[in-house]
């Protein structure tokens, strides 16, 4: 089945600074990678998500990048601002099985 | 924040007692899931259900029960067999997996504590 991991499990940035978590996958079949922000004490809400026909998707700040040959794929926070301190998790789904697999999250804390 | 609602917030419970948790949804979703957050161990998954009247077991199902009479509403039992239910647990539905979006929302989950 699948197995996703994530990088690194804690992230400290200066305000301004970008910041960057990446996520490997085990699953070739895998086709649909979601990254969900979870604020202290809320729920997990989703940023952004790429689909395995895709290489790159951006929105303002945030944007995420595929690489189905290594099996990775990134999110990448430009212009970090206190806001964006939070957990993130990536996740993969391969289809084999009917729910997401997520990594274990980065905590990311943005200094200002 | 409508959509999906779990009750209660917060809840405690002593050695040996069952409790449930509630996870209710209007969104007219299919799939539902429910997962336990530990510290720095991710979201993994307990029991998720597809469709009403079937459920599979996630990978850690031990010490836990699902039912799902209702297409609303999957409440998930946390049983005197479940060695350490003191967790953040929540809930999350879905139009079910790779028919079209594939989003998982999820509600605003319930803290155990066992006493």
């Amino acid at each position: 089945g699948e197995n996703v991991e994530q990088h690194p499990s804690t992230l400290s940035v200066q305000e301004g600074d970008s910041a960057v978590i990446k996520c490997t996958y085990s699953d070739s079949a895998s086709n649909y990678f979601p990254w969900y922000k979870q604020e202290l004490g809320k729920r997990p809400q989703l940023i952004i998500d790429i689909r395995s026909n895709v290489g790159e998707k951006k929105d303002q700040r945030i944007a995420v990048t595929l690489n189905k040959t290594a099996k990775h794929f990134s999110l990448h926070i430009t212009e970090t601002q206190p806001e964006d301190s939070a957990v993130y998790f990536c996740a993969g789904y391969g289809g084999s099985q009917g729910n997401l697999i997520f990594g274990k999250g980065t905590k990311l804390s943005v200094k200002p | 924040d409508g959509g999906i609602t779990q009750s209660p917030k917060y809840l405690f419970r002593k050695e040996g007692q069952n409790v449930t948790l509630s996870c209710e949804q209007n969104l007219n979703h299919d799939a539902m899931y429910w997962y336990r957050q530990d510290p720095g161990q991710g979201l993994r998954l307990i029991y998720y259900s597809q469709i009403v009247n079937d459920f599979q077991k996630g990978d850690i199902a031990e010490g836990y029960s699902v039912s799902r009479e209702k297409k609303e509403s999957f409440p998930l039992t946390v049983t005197s067999a479940q060695k350490n239910p003191t967790a953040f647990y929540l809930c999350a539905s879905s139009i079910p997996m790779g028919r079209g979006s594939d989003e998982q929302f999820f509600g605003p989950g319930t803290r155990l504590t066992v006493l």
